[in-house]
């Protein structure tokens, strides 16, 4: 299957601070990505979907100022967490779309990030 | 919104036994598919389904996509430790690059 690769893996920050989390698809192009955040035991929760050379939208709750993102070409994608808190302590995935009509996701590894 | 139900959200079995879990919907889905999640890791593609009633097998994995396009069931048949791990089904409405709508998982613990 296509490749996406997430880094860091994992990132423990200062409360205040900001984090950045790349996300590039290896083999393939995307015009569009997906960013997911997941809790423990929980299912995976789409926060907003990037699309290069334009916004992204946000799903409703998810604070566009506070989670920044941006497709700066057709296979990189960035998740900025800005002026971090405990709260925002969690485990972030992003993920690119291939297939027929760009069905199957194709998940990066994940960033755990922890906010002291 | 769209939601998916799964089950079971948990499951202990011993090695060797088989394993069905499933997924409903209240619409209908053109695109079905299911994927495993080790801890710590982003979630892996296993099988994806694109036409209602269709079978599709990935080495012990078996997948249905339900005729009426509202559920689907993956098997695990002979599990191994390394089966151990959660399991979402997702389903996609329409095409285009459209987000995917996930169930909430399935724990599987194997023992040995």
């Amino acid at each position: 299957g296509a490749v996406v690769s997430q880094h860091p893996s994992w990132v423990i920050c200062k409360s205040g601070t900001s984090v950045k989390i790349e996300c590039r698809s290896l083999d393939f192009q995307a015009t569009t990505m997906f960013w997911y955040r997941q809790f423990p035991k929980q299912s995976l929760m789409l926060m907003a979907t990037s699309n290069e050379g334009s916004k992204a939208t946000y799903e409703q709750g998810v604070e566009k100022d506070k989670f920044l993102i941006n497709h700066a070409s057709l296979t990189l994608s960035t998740l900025t967490v800005t002026s971090a808190h405990p709260e925002d302590s969690s485990f972030y995935i992003c993920s690119a779309p291939q297939g027929l009509w760009g069905e199957k996701l194709f998940f990066g590894s994940g960033t755990q990030l922890s906010v002291l | 919104g769209q939601q998916l139900n799964q089950s079971p959200q948990s499951m202990f079995i011993q090695e060797g036994e088989d394993v069905s879990m499933n997924c409903t919907s209240s619409s209908i889905f053109n695109t079905w598919l299911w994927y495993k999640q080790d801890p710590g890791e982003g979630p892996v593609l296993l099988i994806a389904l694109y036409k209602a009633g269709e079978l599709t097998s990935n080495g012990r994995l078996t997948a249905q996509f339900g005729i009426t396009r509202k559920d689907s069931f993956l098997n695990i048949s002979a599990s191994i430790p390394s089966d151990v791990g959660i399991y979402f089904c997702a389903g996609q409405s329409n095409s285009g690059n459209t987000p995917l709508v996930f169930g909430k998982g399935t724990r599987l613990s194997v023992i040995a």
